[in-house]
């Protein structure tokens, strides 16, 4: 059964900082990986999404890579803002055509000024 | 596109009662889901409907039942609300081409009394 692991649970940073948050994956067959977002008492926001043939994905100050062979996913946060504060949460999807992912349970983030 | 909505917002219910969560979605997506989120939790599946006419239990059903009305709505009905029901509801779709992206609603705040 895959776990999906999020470490650290809380980080808190100053403002300006380039910061990786970690997401590792005990089965390496996935289809892909999803990065989401999730406000203070608000859904999920689809961040980047990593397919399996794909080393990396980027989207303004955000990169996500992808180490399949070693489990592991980070997402970098360049120059980090308040407005970056939030849960980022990551979800593996297996091959095959399966519709059901495995998510984290997230990595809280504190950007303060 | 509106993407994923949900109906309420909010809903405080008495122990025993009934409701039906409405969740739609105008991206023509095949697959929709229904999680809940608790604190310290993480994300828990409870339905999941791979295709419109097909519904299949996720980790926690127990208590809660489903219809995928068409391919646009989901719904989720708590027949007999009891007080460990209290929790965020989350609908979400995926767009099953190549890239399986998961998309999700704005959640629904249920407490039961």
């Amino acid at each position: 059964k895959q776990e999906v692991t999020q470490i650290p649970a809380a980080l808190s940073v100053p403002e300006g900082e380039n910061l990786v948050l970690n997401c590792s994956f005990t089965d390496s067959a996935i289809y892909n990986l999803q990065w989401f977002r999730q406000d203070p008492g608000k859904g999920l926001t689809s961040l980047l999404l990593i397919q399996s043939s794909q080393r990396e994905q980027t989207s303004g100050r955000l990169n996500a890579s992808l180490d399949k062979s070693s489990g592991r996913s980070t997402l970098y946060i360049a120059a980090s803002q308040p407005g970056d504060s939030a849960t980022y949460l990551c979800a593996v999807r297996p091959p095959g055509g399966s519709y059901i992912p495995t998510f984290g349970r997230g990595t809280s983030l504190i950007v303060h000024p | 596109n509106a993407g994923v909505t949900q109906t309420p917002k909010f809903q405080v219910l008495k122990t025993g009662q009934s409701m039906t969560l409405q969740c739609a979605q105008d991206m023509n997506h095949n697959s929709m889901y229904w999680y809940r989120q608790d604190p310290g939790m993480g994300l828990r599946l409870i339905y999941y409907s791979a295709s419109e006419g097909t519904t299949d239990k996720g980790e926690v059903p127990n208590g809660y039942n489903v219809s995928r009305l068409n391919k646009r709505e989901f719904s989720l009905r708590l027949e007999s609300a009891a007080p460990s029901q209290t929790s965020v509801y989350f609908c979400a779709s995926i767009q099953r081409d190549s890239s399986y992206e998961q998309y999700f609603g704005p959640g629904t705040r249920l407490t039961v009394t």
